[in-house]
């Protein structure tokens, strides 16, 4: 089964809009939740990340916003751009180990 | 990113023949992963090292065998590759220092006919 659940699987936004993807987990070990960008035909690169001591942090246009008791974390990109088409992963990990469970993963189209 | 490479990047094989995807990386890095990208189940583990002497096995090891040849090198092999085998097979690595933060590889494309 899936630890990690990811939503929504595809996503169309308009330029400037907001892009909302959801992640929800079960393993309460998790302490490290970070999301990977991957653009095609490129392996997925780091985007930010949250420990779940704070309940956001943001970088830019990207904001993560986690819920502790909900079990579940969010990245919001404000301002979509065209150049923020990619597959976005939600990710967990725990013990402050580096095996990452990945979440299935949301295809973001940002149309001009 | 070139500092982490793969081989093959595409490959076309048939079912039952034995097949090595090899990862290379320049980082510097101790910890090496190999991953599987299907549609709509995200990355899957396979397997990861955590320096040359240590090898383990990840959500999905069953089919698969690896080698760690060296700090910087870490192979896949499909010993007897099956259909259900096709997809994108990603490396990774880690510095322990650099807190779960992983690099991968441009990913090979496996085709099993």
């Amino acid at each position: 089964q899936q630890q990690v659940k990811q939503s929504p699987q595809s996503l169309i936004v308009q330029k400037g809009g907001i892009s909302i993807i959801n992640c929800a987990y079960e393993n309460t070990a998790f302490d490290y939740f970070p999301w990977y960008q991957q653009f095609p035909g490129k392996g997925p690169a780091l985007l930010i990340a949250i420990r779940p001591d704070v309940s956001e942090k943001k970088e830019g246009r990207f904001t993560i916003s986690f819920n502790k008791s909900a079990k579940q974390f969010s990245l919001h990109i404000m301002d979509s751009q065209p150049g923020d088409s990619a597959t976005y992963f939600c990710a967990a990990s725990k013990d402050a180990g580096n095996m990452l469970t990945f979440g299935g993963g949301t295809r973001l189209m940002v149309k001009p | 990113d070139a500092d982490v490479t793969q081989t093959p990047r595409n490959r076309i094989t048939k079912t039952g023949k034995r097949i090595m995807l090899e990862c290379s990386q320049t980082k510097g890095h101790d910890r090496m992963y190999w991953y599987r990208q299907d549609p709509g189940l995200g990355l899957r583990l396979i397997y990861y090292s955590f320096d040359v002497k240590d090898i383990n096995k990840g959500e999905i090891s069953d089919g698969y065998s690896v080698s760690r040849q060296a700090q910087a090198k870490f192979s896949l092999s499909l010993e007897s590759a099956i259909p259900n085998q096709t997809a994108l097979y990603f490396c990774a690595t880690s510095d322990f220092t650099t807190y779960n933060e992983q690099f991968f590889g441009p990913g090979t494309r496996l085709t099993v006919l």
